[in-house]
């Protein structure tokens, strides 16, 4: 019963270090979803997936990268970390697209950069 | 730009009480609104989801309510126990942006 599953749970980095976040759903969803979450702000969209091989600019896009090669995995990577890139950072993923389906979220990953 | 906003930001009330969280956006162009709860260290769970054509959605002792046209929903939640205690949040998806927009939350503590 693993749903959405993410690893690393924690990391730190130095500045300019590289490191790829993965995401994992069991639920055969179609749509595949990176947030950020910072405090006193409302989790933010990074990029977004509709479907196997294809990735899309969310609201907060600058500093990272995605890629989906295969259906059930969803990768966010930081080529060149930087301070401001601390956060905790969430995976979601739906059946469907987010106006009609519930969104199903991993429990997080907290990376600090240094 | 689409804001969520959720007052108050924390909220403790003895166990037994009904309670009402408030989320108020400013785009009322929007597919549908969420509420999900967090609890601490943990990711988000889906509680409810109210499309904008629907008026309220209820799940158990939860009920949410929509009002589209002045930007409002009320999370309300019938006789709170200790297991209530988390951190509730909405957010809404505008039209066409395939975005979910959240709020800030509401933290709730619920007293034994």
């Amino acid at each position: 019963n693993a749903g959405v599953t993410q690893t690393p749970k924690f990391r730190v980095l130095k500045t300019g270090q590289s490191m790829t976040l993965l995401c994992a759903q069991d639920m055969n969803h179609e749509y595949m979803y990176w947030y950020r979450q910072d405090p006193g702000m409302g989790l933010r969209l990074i990029h977004y997936s509709v479907g196997e091989g294809t990735t899309a600019k969310g609201e907060v896009p600058d500093g990272y990268n995605v890629s989906r090669l295969k259906k059930q995995n969803f990768l966010l990577g930081l080529e060149s970390a930087a301070p401001s890139q601390t956060s905790v950072y969430f995976c979601a993923s739906s059946s469907g697209g987010i106006a009609n389906e519930k969104l199903f979220f991993g429990s997080g990953t907290q990376l600090s950069v240094l | 730009k689409q804001e969520v906003t959720q007052i108050p930001a924390a909220l403790s009330v003895p166990e037994g009480e009904n309670l009402v969280l408030n989320c108020s956006f400013t785009d009322s162009a929007i597919y549908n609104l969420q509420w999900f709860r967090q609890d601490p260290g943990k990711g988000l769970t889906s509680l409810l989801l109210i499309q904008s054509s629907q008026r309220e959605q209820t799940s158990g002792r939860l009920n949410a309510s929509l009002d589209k046209s002045s930007g409002r929903s009320t999370l309300y939640i019938a006789a709170s126990q200790p297991g209530d205690s988390a951190t509730y949040l909405c957010a809404v998806e505008k039209t066409g942006a395939n975005n979910l927009f959240f709020g800030t939350g509401t933290r709730l503590t619920v007293i034994p």
